[in-house]
């Protein structure tokens, strides 16, 4: 089993839906990250949560909302999809920060 | 201006040719650097990190210049499996900034 495992794969959605990507990890970290990659733009931070009751916005959070349900969840919802939230999206875990990042495999969103 | 910089590439190199990469980073606070490698539509997967004093493993040579805010990576006898985009990683309070990735291509 992968230690950081996201769901679905892939999504296809329309416009104005509800979408809940979810993450779960096996590491034991405390230290969880939602990102999203575009073409050309590298991955940029959503959101994300040193501990269960810690929540953080990163750069790009407008449009997204998240929950840490436990140490090993870690749940990323667009309330309302729109065409520009098409994305591969990617949750991480971190022991700490100077360790390096472990990825899931990450979430292919298409918003039509 | 972005806080860490790479050249996109793509970089097309033959096999066992020597390539370089380079990266900027902004923020001289910043603490820890890495390189990660991505294959197309994978997740990134740590490399190594980068450390002042150099960083070998096998073919592949990190370098930080705290100096000059640059990380470079040098990878030697290129193989075909090399083949991915390599993203520059900063890390500042916690906080970890990626290099959009610089593609490069091993052809036989």
């Amino acid at each position: 089993d992968a230690d950081v495992t996201q769901t679905p794969r892939n999504r296809i959605t329309k416009t104005g839906k509800r979408i809940m990507l979810e993450c779960s990890q096996t590491k034991g970290h405390d230290r969880m990250y939602w990102y999203r990659q575009d073409p050309g733009l590298g991955l940029r931070l959503i959101y994300y949560s040193f501990d269960v009751k810690d929540i953080n916005k990163g750069e790009i959070s407008d449009g997204y909302s998240v929950s840490r349900q436990a140490q090993a969840k870690f749940s990323l919802s667009l309330e309302s999809a729109i065409p520009n939230q098409t994305a591969l999206y990617f949750c991480a875990t971190s022991g700490s920060g100077a360790d390096g990042y472990t990825f899931g495999s990450g979430t292919r969103l298409t918003v039509v | 201006r972005k806080e860490v910089e790479q050249d996109p590439g793509p970089f097309n190199v033959p096999e066992g040719a020597t390539v370089a990469f380079n990266c900027t980073y902004s923020n001289s606070a910043s603490q820890s650097f890495f390189w990660y490698r991505q294959d197309c539509r994978k997740e990134p997967k740590l490399l190594m990190s980068v450390y002042s004093s150099g960083n070998e493993d096998g073919r592949f040579t990190a370098q930080l210049n705290r100096a000059s805010q640059y990380i470079s990576l040098l990878i030697r006898d290129s193989k075909l499996s090399d083949s991915a985009t390599y993203l520059c990683v900063v890390i500042r309070d916690n906080d970890m900034r990626f290099g959009a990735g610089t593609r490069l291509t091993v052809k036989p």
